[in-house]
């Protein structure tokens, strides 16, 4: 079975810039999130999808980032503009449905310079 | 508020010792998830166990296995017999009852096992 697959593995900008992360969930999962992971903490949760609906966003800055999931499958999340601060690794992960196990694609680092 | 404390940044230790992984939490919740997920360095998280609050029976998976205290608001791991392929960082998470999936994760424990 495939596991959450991530693009691209890493990527640097400059602040004010754009970027833009994808990610493929595991083939059947209807439950989607997005984690931002900051060197030395723990992840902590952005956004979560079940199917294309969102659940929870209530962590996303919303000024700035920007999620979607037209089709119930794919994800991608968006930075505009990005700041210093927002140099991280972002994780996401799918789970069958919510309350079951989730697992994690291998992130994406963000380097904002 | 919600909080998850992990106090050990580091810990190395040598092929074979015994190592236990401390993870404090606080929650004014009464139902509640703790988990323990592993991440090696290719950077993926790994689920390693989920534990409601009304369980506090011990559990054992080979080499691992856990200890959970509601007394101590504690959750602790220990791995038994480490080996090198058990280097990675730890991360003890708690999540709410009713939204199991918004994890609130502590800031991990480094785990070096050298030969």
């Amino acid at each position: 079975e495939a596991g959450v697959a991530q693009s691209p593995r890493y990527k640097i900008i400059e602040k004010r810039q754009s970027v833009a992360f994808w990610c493929n969930p595991i083939s059947g999962h209807a439950t989607l999130y997005w984690y931002q992971q900051i060197l030395g903490q723990g992840p902590k949760l952005l956004i979560q999808f079940q199917n294309n609906g969102v659940v929870d966003d209530s962590q996303l800055p919303k000024d700035r980032f920007s999620a979607e999931r037209l089709k119930g499958v794919d994800s991608t999340l968006k930075i505009q503009p990005a700041k210093l601060e927002d140099s991280a690794v972002y994780l996401c992960a799918s789970s069958y449905s919510p309350n079951t196990e989730a697992f994690f694609g291998q992130g994406t680092r963000l380097t904002v310079v | 508020a919600q909080k998850v404390t992990q106090a050990q940044t580091e810990i190395s230790v040598v092929e074979k010792e015994d190592v236990t992984l401390d993870c404090v939490y606080e929650t004014r919740d009464t139902t509640y998830y703790l988990f323990w997920y592993k991440q090696p360095p290719s950077g993926e998280l790994v689920f390693l166990i989920r534990r409601n609050s009304f369980d506090e029976q011990n559990e054992i998976s080979g080499r691992y296995s856990w200890n959970f205290q509601k007394s101590t608001s504690s959750f602790n791991f220990t791995i038994t017999a480490s080996q090198v392929v058990d280097s990675a960082v730890y991360f003890c998470a708690l999540s709410e009852a009713w939204n199991t999936d918004k994890l609130i994760f502590g800031t991990g424990t480094r785990l070096q096992v050298f030969p």
